[in-house]
């Protein structure tokens, strides 16, 4: 069973407009919600994340909305770039019960920003 | 280091045969993670290490998985008698804690292919 979702496998965006990148989930124990963001060849980077307790986190261009009660976050780009073509990952974390917060991954949205 | 780093960056194992693949955690982070990112997925959880102890492995896909961190710093991650579905890239992170809000810094991970 995928605990984390996200059901667009890609998305084109013309450059200077808004990114949006979705993520469901089902899991009402992640406490922690992260997004990554991965070029060919690299390891994820980590872009922005979000605790449970809060519904927005901004940092610059990239804000995180969180709605708890729909088991939906999403990640918004604006102003869109052409560097912010990638694959995005929406990450999310709980204790496991052994000591650590291990990530549970969806299967990436590749964003393509079209100058 | 400055980062995480991971050797070989790629492996081509004939099935059967058994394998090695290296993590270098950042300096002085106690967490160590591995994933495991078939074409098309995101990274699936593999095991955890707090320092030296090995204290989730609750991800590892069979008994020919095997991982070490004797000193707490640098990690091994050993498969044996490779087979075809073992093929995929293998990811090590590290963190300063273990914590969710501890970021996750990964390597560039390891492509193996098993033929």
């Amino acid at each position: 069973d995928q605990q984390v979702k996200q059901n667009s496998p890609s998305l084109s965006v013309q450059e200077g407009r808004i990114s949006i990148l979705n993520c469901d989930y089902t899991n009402s124990m992640f406490d922690y919600f992260l997004w990554y963001k991965k070029y060919p060849a690299e390891g994820p980077t980590f872009l922005i994340s979000i605790s449970s307790i809060k519904d927005k986190n901004e940092d610059g261009r990239f804000t995180v909305f969180l709605n708890k009660s729909a088991k939906h976050l999403s990640l918004h780009i604006v102003p869109s770039q052409p560097g912010d073509s990638a694959v995005y990952f929406c990450a999310a974390s709980v204790d496991s019960g052994a000591g650590s917060y291990q990530l549970t991954f969806g299967k990436g949205t590749k964003l393509s920003v079209i100058p | 280091g400055a980062g995480v780093s991971q050797s070989p960056r790629y492996k081509v194992a004939k099935r059967g045969q058994d394998v090695a693949l290296r993590c270098d955690p950042i300096s002085g982070h106690v967490s160590l993670f591995w994933y495991q990112q078939a074409l098309g997925q995101g990274p699936e959880f593999l095991t955890y290490f707090q320092n030296e102890a090995q204290l989730d492995k609750s991800g590892l896909p069979s008994d020919r998985f095997f991982a070490e961190r004797p000193e707490g710093s640098v990690s091994t991650l050993k498969i044996q008698r490779t087979q075809q579905e073992d093929s995929a890239v293998y990811l090590c992170a590290s963190s300063l804690g273990p914590f969710s809000y501890n970021e996750q810094f990964f390597g560039p991970g390891t492509r193996l292919t098993v033929l």
